[in-house]
């Protein structure tokens, strides 16, 4: 079945160092891919998202390529701060009928001065 | 910027009663959509619906669980009956098309003793 799998955390870094999340997913068809982050006591905010292979989305310094070939979608960023401090969510939607999210577990990053 | 609404925030209840997650989505959106997430663990898709009735829903949406819309703006999650494991955090999210970016609310922590 549909399935995403994202790398354990926690994640702790210091300000300015690089961050890659990794994700990786099993879908048939042809998936649209997500990044979510959840700020503590928030909700789900939609990070960035790509709806077809080689496209990369990009916000707020975050970027992911969607890579048809590695099924991967991985998240990077080149410097970190303080106020990325969140739990990152990759997860695709499937194509089907309705289009329900299917997620991975989440990454906590930390991110010390 | 419109956003999703979710109420209570918290609520702790005994196990056997009823409880009801009010939600209410962006107004010009058409597909609402519940999901939970057990803690520690990864965002489940619960149900989705649209014009008026269930349109998916997942092996965890068994007969304790009901969604309805009852009026032009709310969206409720009611449990008949909670069970232990039924503790999580609800999250409602909502879309205007299909397989659009669905928005999420900021959930409601549900803890059943």
């Amino acid at each position: 079945g549909n399935s995403v799998t994202q790398m354990e955390g926690p994640v702790t870094l210091s300000e300015e160092a690089f961050l890659t999340i990794n994700c990786t997913y099993t879908a048939t068809g042809y998936p649209s891919l997500f990044w979510y982050v959840q700020y503590p006591g928030e909700g789900l905010q939609l990070l960035l998202k790509a709806t077809k292979a080689d496209d990369k989305g990009s916000n707020k310094g975050f970027e992911a390529t969607y890579r048809k070939e590695t099924t991967s979608f991985h998240l990077e960023k080149g410097s970190v701060q303080v106020s990325d401090s969140a739990v990152y969510f990759c997860a695709l939607n499937h194509g089907g009928s309705q289009g329900n999210l299917i997620f991975g577990k989440g990454t906590k990053l930390s991110v010390k001065p | 910027e419109p956003e999703v609404t979710q109420t209570p925030s918290h609520q702790v209840t005994q196990m056997g009663q009823e409880v009801i997650l009010r939600c209410v989505p962006i107004s010009n959106h058409l597909y609402f959509y519940w999901y939970r997430q057990i803690l520690g663990q990864k965002v489940e898709f619960l149900v989705s619906f649209y014009n008026n009735e269930i349109s998916e829903k997942s092996e965890i949406f068994d007969d304790q669980f009901s969604v309805e819309r009852p009026d032009g703006s709310n969206f409720t999650l009611k449990i008949r009956s909670t069970k232990l494991e039924d503790s999580a955090m609800y999250f409602c999210a909502s879309t205007r098309r299909q397989q659009e970016t669905q928005y999420f609310g900021p959930g409601t922590r549900l803890l059943v003793l």
